[in-house]
């Protein structure tokens, strides 16, 4: 089956970094997703990966390994505003989207 | 700004109740789509709707009947709901190609729906 697992929920300090992990089973794949997600908010949209390497854009940055099945996401210089679940979600061969459950980030002064 | 608009943002009815939810979107995208988000679960496609037509009906009960007058709006009518389905229901939208998600999709803000 298609699956895609993340952590439940993840602590960090404002002003540290933070590395948000997803790997993924799908039926071929053609690119992956991460949203952020503010409770109570749209889901809104942070990156998206198709060839193995780093993707940077300022303080976040999304890393992708298709050999691994496994992608995360980069948070810098963490900011109370931070505190969010994040979404990772991938595109199988017949480009649908599979999500994950999300990741809760929690920041702590 | 999300540029998808979702009314009402919250809704409590009964399990005999009709309602509809209703999605707008003002990106110019040719899909769009219905989720239902649960806690602690992953996003569950309920339709798409691709150009106007409905592509995915991901084995949805008959008690949601989603309706797509023109590509910008969308509707989910709701009738004799059960309690599990409590939750909050996402409208998305995008620019596809022939049914494929090749762009990020942009959300609505969501109708939290509680049934009594």
């Amino acid at each position: 089956g298609q699956n895609i697992d993340q952590p439940t929920e993840m602590t960090a300090t404002e002003g540290a970094i933070v590395q948000i992990n997803c790997t993924y089973q799908t039926s071929g794949f053609n690119g992956l997703f991460w949203y952020q997600q503010h409770a109570g908010e749209a889901p809104t949209f942070l990156s998206y990966n198709v060839l193995d390497g780093l993707e940077e854009k300022g303080r976040f940055s999304s890393f992708l390994s298709r050999s691994k099945g496994y992608s995360y996401l980069l948070l810098k210089e963490l900011q109370m505003k931070d505190s969010a679940s994040y979404l990772c979600a991938a595109t199988d061969s017949n480009y649908q989207l599979i999500w994950g459950a999300g990741t809760k980030l929690i920041i702590k002064p | 700004e999300t540029g998808v608009t979702q009314t009402p943002r919250h809704l409590v009815m009964g399990m005999t109740n009709k309602k509809s939810l209703k999605c707008e979107q003002h990106l110019g995208h040719n899909a769009m789509y219905w989720y239902k988000q649960s806690a602690k679960k992953p996003l569950e496609l309920m339709f798409v709707y691709n150009f106007k037509e409905q592509t995915e009906n991901n084995s949805v009960p008959s008690r949601f009947s989603p309706e797509c007058p023109n590509s910008s709006h969308l509707f989910l009518h709701l009738h004799t709901l059960q309690p599990e389905d409590s939750a909050l229901y996402l409208c998305a939208s995008s620019q596809d190609l022939e049914g494929a998600v090749v762009g990020p999709q942009h959300f609505g803000d969501g109708t939290r729906l509680s049934i009594l």
